[in-house]
């Protein structure tokens, strides 16, 4: 089966706490992964993919194929960051697939 | 420039009754989808037009949802004997080619429409 698990709902850190989000993929095959973001009050947006090997925002994640997994992470975390992140695989029919989405709230 | 653009941002209707929500995309983009998010689930990939074809529509869950995409621009979702099931944010997305060979086309969202079956 195809799945994308975040196992956090809700993750609450406090301001220039590193932060760590979690996301484990389930796929036959080598799959492109990705996250996206939801800020309050806007659409969803690309955050970053794998294959970029980008930091965006502070933001990196490393494909870790061993342990099936794509966590997201910031060394410290900043109060705009709260939001909704989706972690998502795109599979060889080009799906994509998303998680169910973890809320990072930024406490001050 | 304009992004993904979606009518109306909230449509509440009854049980039974039809509607039609509409995704304007980013202009050049031939590539459209249309996901469905659920309360407290991530977005599920409903349909994707390569222009003005349906290349897949393996993710309508049922022959009461049809989407059409006429001039390979607009696209309308079409919801028939509507359900309270079918309340959810309904997305649109576009991106530039879609499912190309090799392609990692970014996919731009919109604001959703928010569909309440009473």
């Amino acid at each position: 089966a195809q799945r994308v698990t975040q196992p956090e709902k809700l993750l609450s850190v406090f301001k220039g706490a590193p932060v760590e989000l979690k996301c484990n993929y389930s796929y036959s095959g080598s799959p492109e992964l990705f996250w996206y973001v939801q800020y309050s009050r806007q659409r969803l947006q690309l955050l970053l993919r794998h294959i970029s090997r980008e930091s965006i925002k502070g933001f990196t994640a490393d494909l870790n194929k061993g342990e099936t997994s794509f966590h997201l992470k910031k060394p410290f975390a900043q109060e705009e960051d709260s939001a909704m992140y989706y972690c998502a695989l795109r599979n060889r029919d080009d799906k994509i697939i998303f998680g169910k989405g973890t809320r990072l709230h930024i406490l001050p | 420039g304009a992004g993904v653009s979606q009518t109306p941002s909230n449509k509440v209707t009854e049980k039974g009754k039809y509607v039609e929500l509409r995704c304007d995309p980013i202009s050049g983009h031939t590539a459209l989808y249309w996901y469905r998010q659920s309360l407290g689930q991530g977005p599920e990939f409903l349909i994707y037009f390569q222009g003005t074809g349906a290349a897949d529509d393996s993710g309508l869950p049922n022959d009461r949802f049809f989407a059409v995409r006429p001039e390979g621009s607009v696209s309308t979702l079409k919801i028939q004997r509507t359900e309270r099931g079918d309340s959810a944010v309904y997305l649109c997305a576009s991106s530039v080619t879609g499912r190309t060979s090799g392609s990692t086309d970014t996919q731009y969202f919109g604001p959703g429409t928010r569909l309440t079956v009473l």
